[in-house]
């Protein structure tokens, strides 16, 4: 099983919701990935985990919020989004953070912010 | 900071052979990596270098040098279906992957 699945695959959301996306791979890597792509362009780095924990949070405003709740799961919690936060939200996985360690990519969940 | 050029568009011929760029200026450079990437999908890996060199994978070679700061991408027998973006990805330090703004392939009959 080499798959990452996110769910939903389409979130529509006001300014004022809460919601979350969600992630989770069973290839037994102990990193994990938040990725914010918009149209044409490349995706930016959002948060790292390694062995569920934080790592990296290059500099990501306080309204999304990232939860690694086991080695296996990734949560995105999203509060008072802004219409420009509108973009497609990748999560990926690797066996380990860093080095040669490919990482395998989520289909991603396409947000839209009303 | 990181700076990683790719060209925007590229078109070639199917059955040809095509070849894509990447320049990169990263401190603390540790690795690059090619994805691919069709509308509406999430990136898959393509290829790894983090020596200098030619690594071939099938109809794939990807070509590394360090020194250059300078990558490229090459695709045998265009097909249809390799039509997409491509990505270039740098790592810098023990974390980090940057992406290039990717480079997208039209590939026509």
């Amino acid at each position: 099983d080499t798959e990452v699945t996110q769910t939903p695959k389409h979130l529509v959301m006001g300014m004022t919701n809460k919601k979350s996306l969600k992630c989770e791979q069973h290839m037994g890597h102990r990193a994990m990935y938040w990725y914010k792509q918009k149209a044409k362009k490349p995706p930016e780095l959002m948060f790292v985990y390694s062995y569920e924990k934080l790592s990296i949070n290059e500099s990501v405003p306080s309204r999304f919020s990232p939860e690694c709740p086991n080695s296996s799961l990734l949560n995105l919690h999203l509060h008072a989004l802004q219409p420009e936060d509108s973009a497609l939200y990748l999560c990926a996985s690797s066996l380990f953070k860093g080095g040669g360690y490919e990482q395998y990519f989520g289909p991603g969940t396409r947000l839209t912010v009303t | 900071g990181q700076n990683i050029d790719q060209p925007t568009e590229m078109t070639a011929t199917e059955g040809a052979i095509v070849q894509i760029n990447c320049t990169y200026q990263t401190s603390g450079f540790n690795g690059l990596f090619w994805y691919q990437q069709h509308a509406g999908e999430a990136p898959t890996f393509l290829s790894y270098n983090v020596l200098d060199g030619l690594e071939e994978k099938g109809r794939f070679s990807s070509f590394l040098s360090r020194s250059k700061g300078y990558s490229y991408l090459l695709l045998k027998e265009l097909q249809m279906k390799d039509s997409a973006s491509y990505l270039c990805a740098v790592r810098a330090g023990a974390n980090n992957l940057f992406f290039g703004t990717g480079t997208r392939l039209t590939v026509i009959p």
